[in-house]
């Protein structure tokens, strides 16, 4: 059974700090690894989606590696804003999985970004 | 605005009594699945659909179902609910097959349920 784990729980950094979020998984046969973030009352919003043939995807300040063999992924954060602040969640998805969505969730790694 | 939408966002409600909690989307996905969130376990799927009348289970579908009869709608229903059905519910959509190396999945806002 594919288990994630997310490493630290909280992490609280100045403003303006770069900062890695790590994501490892037990079960290295994945389709995809999902970044997501939370914000409280809302839901989760994707931030980046890394293929299993791929090793990175950017988007603005986001860096998401994947090494898939050894079952780690990487969210680096570059000049955090308080605006960054909120949980942030990864999602792999298993490679057998032909006929559904479905997502195995880390729980997460809250973040602070103090002003 | 392309959005997953969920009502209602808040919910008490007691033992046996019947609820349904609703879930619309607007991009016309073929795919959507109901999640649950709580603390220590963090999100694990319950039932998911793969289109109209195609729904199987997810990883803790006890004690809940689901239909769809339309592609935009995908309620989730508490025949009898209990306690331990007190959680934080979020309801997702994705595209289908033929884009199944773009599925990257959206959430509606989420829906807080307490039983008593």
């Amino acid at each position: 059974k594919q288990e994630v784990t997310q490493i630290p729980a909280a992490l609280s950094v100045p403003e303006g700090e770069n900062l890695v979020l790590n994501c490892s998984f037990t079960d290295s046969a994945i389709y995809n690894l999902q970044w997501f973030r939370q914000d409280p009352g809302k839901g989760l919003t994707s931030l980046l989606l890394i293929q299993s043939s791929q090793r990175e995807q950017t988007s603005g300040r986001l860096n998401a590696s994947l090494d898939k063999s050894s079952g780690r992924s990487t969210l680096y954060i570059a000049a955090s804003q308080p605006g960054d602040s909120a949980t942030y969640l990864c999602a792999v998805r298993p490679e057998w999985e032909t006929s559904g969505s479905r997502l195995t969730f880390g729980e997460g790694t809250q973040l602070t970004v103090n002003p | 605005e392309a959005q997953v939408t969920q009502n209602p966002r808040y919910l008490i409600t007691v033992t046996g009594k019947k609820l349904t909690v609703t879930c619309s989307q607007n991009m016309n996905h073929e795919y959507m699945s109901w999640y649950r969130q709580d603390p220590g376990l963090g999100l694990r799927q319950i039932y998911y659909s793969m289109n109209v009348e195609v729904t199987d289970k997810g990883d803790v579908p006890e004690g809940y179902k689901v239909s769809r009869k339309e592609k935009r709608n995908f309620p989730l229903i508490l025949e009898s609910p209990s306690p331990n059905q007190t959680s934080l519910y979020f309801c997702a959509s994705s595209r289908g097959l033929a884009e199944r190396y773009q599925e990257t999945q959206y959430f509606g806002p989420g829906t807080r349920l307490l039983v008593l």
